[in-house]
């Protein structure tokens, strides 16, 4: 159970266009998502947690304009990269939790990512 | 051994032999502790957990320890296979509610055969 599905897991885009990623929690609804960035060979950092039916809350640095959430059903979260630049190329990866265990004390499972490649 | 440096610190460990995996997390008011396994190209898969009430917890082939008095956070893999090869996170949450959780800088892992 509490599987978390990303697409698409690959994209290479041309910088200045616009790139949608998908986030759907298969068999469980999910009221709040998170969408982590990772850098190569770095860890896992917070961008934005998405709120369905509300604004996505994004963390400092995040530029809410340039990486748009709209959390629009309690299945589907979905991270546009508007106006991608190179230094946009990164793996963003979904992540929700069991709404069964929703709490702080129990894991997050997280989408198998995607790849953005901006030339 | 391990080694540290501008990438990640990696593990090289012997196939058949234990594994000891560190973590030092970042706030002393965390509670709640878990650690994941992320292989290349995929997302971070969930191992193990520990609350802050415990010291020990164990799964299978894996025991996490958790020493509060110096914030730091273990994994154990006992008989390192291959397939354990990967990089491993721990993460930490201190908030109540739905909240996200804060992951640590990582190790990668490497079994020699």
């Amino acid at each position: 159970g509490a599987v978390v599905s990303q697409h698409p897991s690959r994209v290479i885009c041309k910088s200045g266009t616009s790139v949608k990623i998908e986030c759907r929690s298969l068999d469980f609804q999910a009221t709040t998502m998170f969408w982590y960035r990772q850098f190569p060979k770095k860890s896992l950092m917070l961008m934005a947690t998405s709120n369905e039916g509300s604004k996505a809350t994004y963390e400092q640095g995040v530029e809410k304009d340039k990486f748009l959430i709209n959390h629009a059903s309690l299945t589907l979260s979905t991270l546009t990269v508007t106006s991608a630049h190179p230094e946009d190329s990164s793996f963003y990866i979904c992540s929700a939790r069991d709404p069964s265990t929703a709490s702080y004390n129990s894991p997050l499972h997280f989408g198998n990512g995607t790849r953005l490649t901006v030339t | 051994g391990e080694s540290v440096g501008l990438h990640l610190p990696t593990l090289s460990v012997q196939e058949g032999d234990n594994s000891i995996i560190n973590c030092a997390y970042s706030n002393s008011a965390s509670d709640y502790f878990i650690w994941y396994k992320q292989e290349s190209g995929k997302g971070p898969q969930f191992i193990i957990d520990i609350r802050s009430n415990m010291d020990k917890r164990q799964g299978q082939r894996v025991t996490v320890l958790l020493n509060k008095t110096v914030k730091h956070l273990s994994l154990q893999i006992a008989a390192t296979q291959p397939g354990d090869s990967a990089v491993y996170f721990c993460a930490e949450n201190w908030n109540s509610g739905n909240t996200p959780l804060v992951f640590g800088k990582g190790t990668r892992l490497s079994v020699i055969a």
